[in-house]
């Protein structure tokens, strides 16, 4: 199957610092990433989908401003938590797919923790 | 638009004995259906999935689920489990083309002996 590569897998930065969570699709071309945040003992909570070269499409009460998506090429989308406050600290996850393909591929996920 | 009920949030099954996670999913048409397992502080693995054909589905790890449009059911199954099943268990469903998976809230499987 599809690789998507996330790093980095766990991350503690301090608070009001700035955090750049890579994800790439090694060996396909991804057409729509997508990023998702985690809360403990919860559910995938989608955060946005990126479209290579477009900016990203935010969910409602997601802080644009604070997680910026940048989608530069077809195998690399980058989510950046801006001024990260304890509140952000959460279990993020990239999620990658291509046309033609029959399921989206995830990547191994990042801890991050603002202290 | 698309939505996935897991009712189970919690389950607790003895070390061999049969398995059933109930997975319900609200789309207008067929869609593509998901389970994944999540062990904690882990990313997600996809065990298997289904998107045409062959209603009951074989996946790794011994699971298999079964489709059926009758009930909009996509119920995981396993007949025998082992203690390093114990993990998050999510169902998901994706209608394809460039929108994002949706996941139910997950069923928490504990394994006694």
């Amino acid at each position: 199957g599809a690789v998507v590569s996330q790093h980095p897998s766990r991350v503690i930065c301090k608070s009001g610092t700035s955090v750049k969570i890579e994800c790439r699709s090694l060996d396909f071309q991804a057409t729509t990433m997508f990023w998702y945040r985690q809360f403990p003992k919860q559910s995938l909570m989608l955060m946005a989908t990126s479209n290579e070269g477009s900016k990203a499409t935010y969910e409602q009460g997601v802080e644009k401003d604070k997680f910026l998506i940048n989608h530069a090429s077809l195998t690399l989308s980058t989510l950046t938590v801006t001024s990260a406050h304890p509140e952000d600290s959460s279990f993020y996850i990239c999620s990658a797919i291509t046309g033609g393909r029959t399921e989206a591929f995830f990547g191994q996920g990042t801890r991050l923790t603002v202290v | 638009a698309q939505s996935v009920t897991q009712p189970d949030i919690h389950i607790t099954v003895s070390e061999g004995a049969s398995l059933e996670l109930r997975c319900n999913y609200s789309y207008g048409a067929t869609p593509y259906l998901f389970w994944y397992v999540q062990s904690p502080g882990q990313g997600l693995q996809l065990l298997l999935k289904y998107f045409s054909g062959d209603t009951l589905v074989q996946g790794i790890k011994g699971f298999e689920a079964e489709f059926k449009r009758s009930q909009s059911s996509f119920n995981l199954r396993k007949p025998s489990v082992h203690w390093s099943d114990a993990a998050e268990y999510f169902c998901a469903v994706w209608d394809s083309g460039n929108t994002p998976l949706v996941f139910g809230k997950g069923t928490r499987l504990s394994v006694i002996a």
